[in-house]
């Protein structure tokens, strides 16, 4: 089975309005951190926002906030306001226990356009 | 200072020839990775080191041999190059979380490796 799951390959959205892109995950480790990357068109991965698995609350990151349901085992992302600047790939992705041994597991990502 | 530093940003090189791709990270982490992303923008771990201990070592072909001379730097050696190895690879460094209840320690990657085999 998939470890992380985006069912969106592409999403566009209206400059200044909110968007959520979906991200479910599979695991039996009680232990796991669940995180969001930006790959903007220049290449480079960029850290957004984490989630622990005992974390009470939803994580949030100035625009960028994470829909965590535990139960239903999804890691959403909801960027607020879209910028053009947020036009790019975004990666889910989940890593497993404490150790850094443990690899993280990547989502085939979301492409997001923001129109003007 | 660059926190996860890899050399060259740009490689375009001939099939059959060996080439290598350098890693540094200044951020004290014990275990550093190898990824490669391919055209699809799909993300395959390729290899992990913890203190130069290999750890993981996916199903990559022996054309590819990383090697960690010290827990900051991961290096990765292709011999023979491909056509199919074309893409664009990754290196990254991450550490444990702290009390054991928290896998929040994230990557930080490097910018990437553009490798063009013609």
């Amino acid at each position: 089975a998939q470890k992380i799951t985006q069912t969106q390959p592409g999403m566009f959205v209206q400059e200044k309005e909110a968007v959520t892109l979906d991200c479910t995950y599979d695991t039996s480790d009680p232990s796991y951190g669940l995180f969001w990357y930006k790959q903007p068109s220049s290449g480079e991965m960029i850290f957004l926002i984490y989630q622990g698995s005992y974390d009470q609350q939803n994580a949030t990151e100035g625009r960028y906030s994470l829909n965590f349901q535990k139960a239903r085992k999804s890691a959403n992302l909801v960027i607020s306001a879209s910028q053009l600047g947020d036009s790019a790939m975004y990666f889910c992705a989940m890593r497993e226990g404490v150790s850094s041994f443990n690899k993280f597991y990547f989502g085939s990502g979301t492409k997001l356009n923001v129109k003007p | 200072d660059t926190a996860v530093s890899q050399t060259p940003k740009y490689l375009v090189t001939q099939m059959g020839n060996d080439k290598s791709i350098k890693c540094e990270q200044n951020l004290g982490h014990d275990t550093m990775y190898w990824y490669k992303q391919d055209s699809k923008k799909f993300l395959k771990i390729m290899f992990s080191y913890n203190n130069k201990e290999l750890i993981i070592n996916e199903t990559v072909p022996n054309r590819f041999s990383p090697k960690s001379p010290d827990k900051a730097h991961l290096n990765l050696h292709i011999n023979s190059l491909e056509l199919g190895d074309s893409a664009v690879y990754f290196c990254a460094s991450s550490r444990a979380g702290l009390d054991g209840k928290r896998a929040n320690y994230g990557y930080t990657f490097g910018s990437g490796t553009r490798l063009t085999v013609v």
